[in-house]
């Protein structure tokens, strides 16, 4: 069964609005979580590491004041899209790993579309 | 920079033959490697995974090759099958980090 869950599985909302996105660890109490993005027929970007309990560590070239990362607990990770843009329509995807090297698993995905 | 790349875009296939899909990397120092299948709509699902300490590895129906010489991983499926229709992600990581490196992705169509 699904080990890594995301709602919603898809949004739409307007231009300059924020939306939230939770990821939870269904079965692991993960201290770190993932977020990538994925535009149409391209591969996974990863955009940011979720941290428990402390600040998430961005890519290079992702807006951390945009693309807001909350881990507050072992089993959920948030990201808000704030102040969201037809460019940033994707499909972002949160996984969840227990340590370097074990299996990183990940969730069903979140399609945002912005008018 | 340094990737993780796939040779084919897509594969065709008809039901019943086998299928390779192959990877190349440029990171000398990747030492774990994953395949992952993902169907429209979803997220990617694990397949199976390899250390640099191995140079292949058997699941249900898959293999995986790694030729650390040539920076090649291959993704080999036995029968394949109209259901594993998909995308294939090979992704790359190193010993001391979590983060998994994609790359292009493959579309494999099984025809009947």
């Amino acid at each position: 069964g699904a080990v890594v869950s995301q709602h919603p599985s898809w949004v739409i909302c307007k231009s300059g609005t924020s939306v939230k996105i939770e990821c939870r660890s269904l079965d692991f109490q993960a201290t770190t979580m993932f977020w990538y993005r994925q535009f149409p027929k391209q591969s996974l970007m990863l955009m940011a590491t979720s941290n428990e309990g402390s600040k998430a560590t961005y890519e290079q070239g992702v807006e951390k004041d945009k693309f807001l990362i909350n881990h507050a607990s072992l089993t959920l990770s948030t990201l808000t899209v704030t102040s969201a843009h037809p460019e940033d329509s994707s499909f972002y995807i949160c996984s969840r790993q227990g340590a370097p090297q074990e299996t990183q698993y990940f969730g069903p995905g979140t399609r945002l579309l912005v008018l | 920079g340094e990737s993780v790349g796939l040779h084919l875009p897509t594969l065709s296939v008809q039901e019943g033959d086998n299928s390779i899909i192959n990877c190349a990397y440029s990171n000398s120092a990747s030492d774990y490697f994953i395949w992952y299948k993902q169907e429209s709509g979803k997220g990617p699902q694990f397949i199976i995974d390899i250390r640099s300490n191995m140079d292949k590895r058997q699941g249900q129906r898959v293999t995986v090759l790694l030729n650390k010489t040539v920076k090649h991983l291959s993704l080999q499926i036995a029968a394949t099958q109209p259901g594993d229709s998909a995308v294939y992600f090979c992704a790359e990581s190193s010993l001391s980090g979590y983060a998994l490196n994609f790359g292009k992705g493959t579309s494999l169509l099984v025809t009947p």
